[in-house]
């Protein structure tokens, strides 16, 4: 059974310029959420969508956007980079049938520096 | 008060001992509760999970959870080497929202 996948990888972006990246979740999982991963702010959780609809979201600027296709397949995307974007973005799916208690599978993540 | 709290390390145990990784979490109302390992440039992997008080143990590995105390432990028998890494304690606060302590790096002396 495939896992999280992630792309791209590695990125590096200008200052100002935007980025989307992409996940495919687990085969069978509805829930995709996203974190963000820097040394000095550790794993902070960006967003979560089940059935297309976002059911939660962080304490990030209006600049993290995401979005979740009828394949459960998702989109993140960060526009007008700034440098303390440059960080680890994790993408992570679950069943996400109950509020909580569904396992929590991480991707390999996609890394993104800013210049 | 941090939501998730962790020791932060480094926490230095040799071979073949026991380590005890400890975290407290601030929400009451918190239901799950999850231990990931995370190698340096690598993503969290899961080691564990606990949903009810009292302990977990899966081979190697044991999670303990106190929910009066509002805290939950990883404890890793004959540790080995190749379990250095960076622990990280994470409470599901709903809608699959994990929220993460900073982690304790762990390293484990031959």
């Amino acid at each position: 059974k495939a896992g999280v996948t992630q792309t791209p990888r590695y990125l590096i972006k200008t200052r100002g310029q935007q980025v989307t990246l992409s996940c495919s979740p687990i085969s069978g999982h509805r829930s995709v959420s996203w974190y963000q991963q820097t040394p000095g702010q550790g794993l902070q959780f960006l967003f979560e969508y089940f059935s297309e609809t976002q059911r939660n979201k962080g304490n990030f600027p209006g600049r993290f956007s995401g979005r979740q296709f009828s394949n459960s397949r998702s989109e993140m995307n960060v526009s007008t980079l700034e440098l303390g974007d440059s960080a680890l973005y994790l993408c992570a799916s679950s069943l996400g049938g109950a509020i909580s208690g569904n396992t929590i599978y991480f991707g390999e993540g996609s890394w993104l520096t800013v210049v | 008060q941090k939501e998730v709290e962790q020791n932060s390390g480094p926490l230095s145990v040799p071979e073949g001992a026991i380590a005890s990784l400890n975290c407290t979490y601030s929400d009451r109302g918190s239901q799950s509760f999850f231990w990931y390992r995370q190698y340096s440039g690598k993503s969290p992997e899961l080691i564990m999970s606990i949903y009810s008080n009292g302990d977990k143990e899966d081979g190697r590995f044991t999670a303990q959870l106190n929910k009066a105390s509002q805290y939950v432990s990883l404890l890793i028998r004959d540790s080995q080497p190749s379990d250095s890494a960076t622990y990280l304690c994470a409470v599901n606060q709903g809608a699959q929202k994990l929220v993460f302590g900073q982690g304790t790096r762990l390293t484990i002396n031959p």
